[in-house]
């Protein structure tokens, strides 16, 4: 069955570093988002993408976080200056649009750990 | 931003017993889903709603649309220790394709065998 894929699995930066958290979406969608969870926290929303453009972005996304799809398969979410607070589980989703679906599938997540 | 309201935060359960979780919201959806969540996993998809007043069934899962669109109801029926998870409501207006999930805090579910 055809899966979300996100590598690293877990990645440990110092403050003020960049990070890229990479995603490989499910090969026949066309959106693809990226949310992230604080620990013991609900899933948050980050940004949404299509068309190779960012279609929607919550206020959590500023001009710190950056997403690129480079080539026909990866999605990336670049994190330009790493803070503490950026400390978190990131969970790259895809769908496709076919009529009425329109269902979000998340990767197992990259687990940031920001020191 | 919307707000989904999740409850019970947590519940202890025996083995075979159902179990019962609820989410609502200020404002509509169109979509509701409900995902599981296993420990340092991503959320799983369990049952995708989109209609207001629909039933939907998976196994022993059952959940429903409410008819104001405001809110939606997951059941669990004959519990088994596999169930044990971080159960999330999620609320998808679909304005536009491609819109933002809003999830719920999310029900700690424990099953003693």
């Amino acid at each position: 069955e055809p899966e979300v894929t996100q590598t690293p699995s877990h990645q440990v930066t110092q403050m003020g570093q960049e990070v890229i958290l990479r995603c490989v979406p499910i090969s026949n969608h066309l959106y693809f988002y990226w949310y992230r969870q604080i620990l013991g926290q609900k899933v948050e929303f980050l940004v949404s993408f299509y068309n190779n453009e960012i279609s929607e972005k919550s206020e959590i996304f500023d001009d710190q976080f950056s997403v690129e799809r480079p080539d026909g398969s990866n999605f990336t979410l670049k994190i330009r200056s790493t803070k503490l607070e950026d400390s978190a589980m990131y969970f790259c989703a895809s769908s496709r649009d076919r009529g009425f679906v329109d269902t979000q599938y998340f990767g197992p997540g990259t687990r940031l750990t920001v020191l | 931003g919307q707000q989904l309201n999740q409850s019970p935060q947590s519940m202890f359960i025996q083995e075979g017993e159902d179990v019962s979780m609820n989410c609502t919201s200020s404002s509509i959806f169109n979509t509701w889903l409900w995902y599981k969540q296993d420990p340092g996993e991503g959320p799983v998809l369990l049952i995708a709603l989109y209609k207001a007043g629909e039933l939907t069934s998976n196994g022993r899962l059952t959940a429903q649309f409410g008819i104001t669109r405001k809110d939606s109801f997951l059941n669990i029926s004959a519990s088994i220790p596999s169930d044990v998870g971080i159960y999330f409501c999620a609320g998808q207006l679909r304005e536009t394709s491609g819109s933002r999930l809003t999830f719920g805090e999310g029900t700690q579910l424990t099953v003693n065998p």
